[in-house]
């Protein structure tokens, strides 16, 4: 099993739509969980921490999962400016460097 | 504040070539990282530095080293560039926080060797 996988998409959806993406973990331990985003050609930016009890910030909701060891991003009224890939990122343990998933695509189209 | 900046932004070698990266934060960040980044194979570590003076390898490190004498400053060498080196490198600072802390982003360097 790979350390962080996610679905690569395309994920096609148009302009107001709800979408979620999951990412699952293979380290149990894995203690610090992220969601990245990169737009075409530049370079990746947070977009959230993902914490125990669930978080959200604004049309964005992160989930965690721990025991079945998975995390989830949920997009909700999408916008066309949301079109971007979203790189979920966990640590292996407490105090070692963090791990890239490869990326989901998203596109949301008018 | 220019946050992270790297040079150069483009790049072409031929094999066998060296050349160094340069990334410059200004934000007093005590980590810095390198990566790089392929088509289909996402973000891997390179290199790291939690501090100035100190260096370590990260996931993969053949072929590429890094020196850290000033803070600000992490470069990237590459002694003799071979093709499976094309890439597109990020360079990433970060405060000191047991990894954590949000990670700032250069825009990158793509680099092709032929």
């Amino acid at each position: 099993r790979k350390e962080v996988e996610q679905d690569p998409g395309p994920f096609n959806v148009p302009e107001g739509a709800t979408v979620a993406f999951n990412c699952t973990y293979s380290n149990s331990a894995s203690q610090s969980f992220f969601w990245y985003r990169q737009d075409c050609r530049k370079e990746p930016k947070l977009l959230m921490s993902v914490y125990s009890s669930g978080n959200e910030d604004g049309r964005f909701t992160a989930q965690l999962n721990r025991a079945s060891q998975y995390i989830s991003l949920l997009i909700r009224d999408s916008k066309l400016s949301d079109s971007a890939t979203y790189l979920c990122v966990v640590n292996r343990q407490a105090g070692t460097a963090l791990i890239f998933g490869k990326g989901t695509t998203l596109s949301v189209s008018s | 504040n220019a946050g992270v900046t790297q040079t150069p932004k483009f790049r072409v070698l031929k094999t066998g070539q060296s050349m160094t990266l340069l990334c410059a934060q200004d934000m007093n960040h005590e980590y810095m990282y390198w990566y790089r980044q392929d088509p289909g194979m996402g973000l891997r570590l390179i290199h790291y530095s939690v501090g100035e003076g100190t260096t370590a390898k990260g996931e993969v490190p053949d072929g590429y080293n890094v020196s850290r004498l000033k803070k600000q400053n992490f470069l990237l060498g590459l002694e003799s560039a071979a093709p499976s080196q094309t890439s597109v490198y990020f360079c990433a600072s970060s405060r000191a926080g047991d990894f954590t802390d949000t990670q700032y982003f250069g825009p990158g360097t793509r680099l092709t060797v032929l």
